[in-house]
């Protein structure tokens, strides 16, 4: 069974510059998850689908930061325009969404912001 | 609300050696908590979790946790620690009811030296 697939795994552009993400989940996974990692750090969420309903965004920066999962599978943040504090790791995981479900997480994918 | 704390970075072990990685958390009620080991390059994978019963967990790989209440602790532990081990690991504590939102810890790198 293939697991959380997430494309581009790297990506360098010039801040001000637009960038998008995109994520697989596992077949049959209702809730996916939206994950940035800062050096050093633990994954913070940003924001979190049930099927295609966004139930949690409040750590989302929405002035910059969108996504969207318009059928309830293949999901896609963007960031229009990217700053120099952008510069992270974008996780992507998926679960089947019951409380406590245990979450897979994709390889994600790490964004350099020059 | 919840908060996770790892107090070492870095931990340095011998391959065949024991190993005790700490995590503390903070949470007003019975915590969901989990153990997550980060490979370079890679997404996280679930080592083990624990949300009610015996309070002493086993996982994959070899590891177990404890989760000892009056100290607000959820320790994991390896008996004999192998050089394919050393990788970024995070503690992560989530609602015991309802959506599982889990906050993660900042990590500790462990080190295998030969």
């Amino acid at each position: 069974e293939a697991g959380v697939v997430q494309s581009p795994r790297y990506k360098i552009i010039e801040k001000k510059q637009p960038v998008a993400f995109w994520c697989n989940p596992i077949s049959g996974h209702n809730t996916l998850y939206w994950y940035r990692q800062n050096l050093g750090q633990g994954p913070e969420l940003l924001i979190r689908y049930e099927n295609e309903e966004a139930v949690d965004d409040s750590q989302l920066p929405k002035d910059r930061f969108s996504a969207e999962r318009l059928k309830g599978v293949d999901s896609t943040l963007k960031i229009q325009p990217a700053e120099l504090g952008d510069s992270a790791v974008y996780l992507c995981a998926s679960s089947l969404g019951l409380a406590g479900e245990t979450q897979y997480f994709g390889p994600g994918t790490r964004l350099l912001v020059l | 609300a919840q908060s996770v704390t790892q107090p070492d970075i870095h931990i340095t072990v011998s391959e065949g050696a024991s190993l005790e990685l700490r995590c503390n958390y903070s949470y007003g009620a019975t915590p969901y908590l989990f153990w997550y080991v980060q490979s370079p390059g890679q997404g996280l994978q679930l080592l083990l979790k624990y949300f009610s019963g015996d309070t002493l967990v086993q996982g994959i790989k070899g590891f177990e946790a404890e989760f000892k209440r009056s100290q607000s602790s959820f320790n994991l532990r390896k008996p004999s620690v192998h050089w394919s081990d050393a990788a970024e690991y995070f503690c992560a504590v989530g609602p015991s009811g309802g959506s599982y939102i889990p906050t993660f810890g900042r990590g500790t790198s462990l080190i295998v030296h030969p």
